[in-house]
Order: C-alpha cells, then structure tokens, then sequence
C-alpha cells in the first residue's frame, strides 16, 4: 500500500516569496493534516480536513497560510509572503478516522515531510 | 486539551528493556493514550494505544495505571534503530466533535540506544 506522499521534500526560498507544499494521502482515507514541525520541537495541527471540510483550522496563521482539499483528496498548503520564523517541515498525515462514524481505532500515518528554509 | 509530561531524554543499552513513562494526570474517561515515535528526518509513526487496559503489539506494550494517570511505552529489546523522539499524546474518544482525533503533540523523549 502507498503511503503519503509529499512534495517537494526541500524547499528554499526568500523572505517574502511564496511557496506551495502538496500531499496527497492514502487511498480511502477522510481525514487529512498538516502539521508544521520547527527543528528540535514536536509537530503543531495546522489545520484538519474531513473530506473535502475543514474541521480545524484554529491554529492556521490565516494572513498567510492557506489550505485547500478540493476534491476530498489530495491537498494543497500554501504560505505567502514567508517570514523567516515559517523555516520547518511541513507534515501531511491522513487517517481513516471519520469525523461522522467515529471509529477509534484508526492511526494516523505522516508522509516524509517537505522541509522549508525562508533566508 | 488534556496535557501529558514525559522526560526530555532517556538512554537505553542495545538489547535491554526501556521503560518510558508518560504522566498525564487530567486525563478524562474518555481520552486514549497514544504512542507515536518520529525517527531521524522521518514524519511520526504509530506504536501503539490504549483506552484502560494494557496492550501489546509487535512494537511494544503499552503499560496504564490503574488510575489511569499515567503511562508506560515497554520496549522489550531496544535496538539502534529504536533511537527516536517518543510522543505520548491523549486523543479525545468522544465522536462528533471537532476535537475527535485531532492528536497534539508536546515535545517528547527523545530516546538514545548505546550499543
């Protein structure tokens, strides 16, 4: 079975400048994350998706960051203008977890990671 | 949500035991216990859960007081590729809310495997 797959895995840009990460999650799975992991601390929710709905976003820096899964499938995290204190990797998870159903049991599985260095 | 505290770092000799624990004192009735580890430049992989009772699997078992305010993540074997950061997380069980399997992760132990 595939996993998450993320791209791209190394991104360096300028303050100011614009970047796009892009996850696409295991096959079947509603439930889609990201989380933004700064170096030496644990991964933080940025914001969580059931299907194509958002369920969380409260810790979204919204006059930058942004997040869409359109077609309840793959997803897209974008981050415009970056700041310097935006340098992390970004983590896609997903999860067979239905908000609605509530099964407990479902793990989350994370992609590698697509690491972001803002000079 | 309901916090847990574990220690910043541990070492382990290869092939003993490891005993990790988690405290997490506000636990609710309905809160599961989580385990995740996150090797090096790798994102965070399952180990294991538990809601009261203790579990095993291939992985590791899983150790909960009775009180159920804290917790023990049971290495059997630790190998060199068990050096990881350990999360013990709590994930509400309760469906239909927005807080339902929204895992928050602190900072962990970091795990360090001496051959």
């Amino acid at each position: 079975e595939a996993g998450v797959a993320q791209s791209p895995r190394y991104k360096i840009i300028e303050k100011r400048q614009s970047v796009a990460f892009w996850c696409n999650p295991i096959s079947g799975h509603a439930t889609l994350y990201w989380y933004q992991q700064i170096l030496g601390q644990g991964p933080k929710l940025l914001i969580q998706f059931q299907n194509n709905g958002v369920v969380d976003d409260s810790q979204l820096p919204k006059d930058r960051f942004s997040a869409e899964r359109l077609k309840g499938v793959d997803s897209t995290l974008k981050i415009q203008p970056a700041k310097l204190e935006d340098s992390a990797v970004y983590l896609c998870a997903s999860s067979l977890y239905s908000y609605y159903s509530g099964a407990n049991t479902g793990e989350l599985f994370f992609g590698e990671g697509s690491r972001l260095t803002v000079l | 949500d309901a916090k847990t505290t574990q220690p910043n770092s541990m070492e382990s000799n290869e092939e003993e035991p490891v005993h990790l624990p988690c405290n997490h004192s506000t636990i609710s009735g309905t809160d599961y216990i989580h385990w995740y580890r996150q090797l090096p430049s790798q994102g965070p992989e399952y180990v294991i859960h538990g809601l009261t009772s203790n579990v095993n699997n291939r992985m590791a078992s899983l150790a909960i007081a009775e009180d159920r305010k804290s917790s023990t993540l049971i290495l059997h074997r630790a190998t060199l590729r068990d050096a990881a950061v350990y999360y013990c997380i709590l994930r509400d069980g309760r469906t239909g809310l927005d807080s339902s399997y929204k895992l928050i992760f602190g900072s962990g132990t970091r795990l360090l495997v001496r051959p």
